[in-house]
């Protein structure tokens, strides 16, 4: 069983579009984040959340909204897709912020024609 | 603004070897230390979690250490075999606040 789960895997589309992004985990963790890693393969945290509450929100265009409907999802909406979207977005959660690993995802990759 | 880097970019070895993985890091102000690795096309692995407290931590033929003061930490791989071969990413939780803050990471590639 997938303790963290995304859907898509691979989400290819125009610019202008909306699409959404879903996360799911099974682990029983407080914490859920977005992580992009873009074409250079630098990862850097977009936002967090725990126990479906926004604590991070890492200078992101409000374009990408994130949406806990409950403490195991964590959904990724995006508006208005441009090319510099394009990159792999990683969801993932920990127990316990700061003192418990990360568990990672597969990962996403967008592709914005 | 903390800076994560690690060196080399690549690596690669003859299975059997041991290596060591440097990572270093411009704020000594850290909760902790976390090694990852990813593999083509798949999320990542944490492999060794570090609280700013402790100086090493094991498991298996991996052996990281953490130097918070010099702002330095280095994953040592006993063995080396083929399936080591991945990205190795070091990555450290931000003191006073929750952001882990990644490096590049160290492609390395295990030759049979």
């Amino acid at each position: 069983d997938t303790a963290v789960s995304q859907t898509p895997k691979y989400l290819v589309t125009q610019m202008g579009n909306d699409k959404s992004i879903k996360c799911e985990q099974n682990l029983g963790h407080d914490t859920m984040y977005w992580y992009k890693q873009d074409s250079k393969k630098f990862l850097k945290i977009m936002f967090s959340y725990n126990n479906k509450e926004l604590i991070i929100n890492e200078t992101v265009p409000n374009r990408f909204s994130p949406k806990s409907p409950d403490k195991a999802h964590l959904n990724l909406h995006i508006n208005s897709l441009e090319l510099g979207d394009s990159a792999v977005y990683f969801c993932a959660s920990s127990q316990e912020a700061i003192i418990s690993p990360l568990h990672f995802g597969n990962g996403t990759r967008l592709t914005v024609t | 603004k903390q800076e994560v880097t690690q060196i080399p970019a690549a690596l690669s070895v003859p299975e059997g070897e041991n290596l060591v993985l440097n990572c270093s890091f411009t704020d000594s102000a850290i909760y902790n230390l976390q090694w990852f690795r990813q593999d083509p096309g798949k999320g990542l692995t944490s492999l060794l979690l570090i609280q700013s407290s402790q100086r090493e931590q094991t498991s298996g033929r991996l052996n990281a250490s953490l130097d918070k003061s010099s702002g330095r930490s280095t994953l040592y791989i006993a063995a080396s075999q083929p399936g080591d071969s991945a990205t190795y990413l070091c990555a450290v939780t931000q003191g006073g606040s929750e952001k882990l803050v990644f490096g590049k990471g160290t492609k390395l590639t295990v030759n049979p």
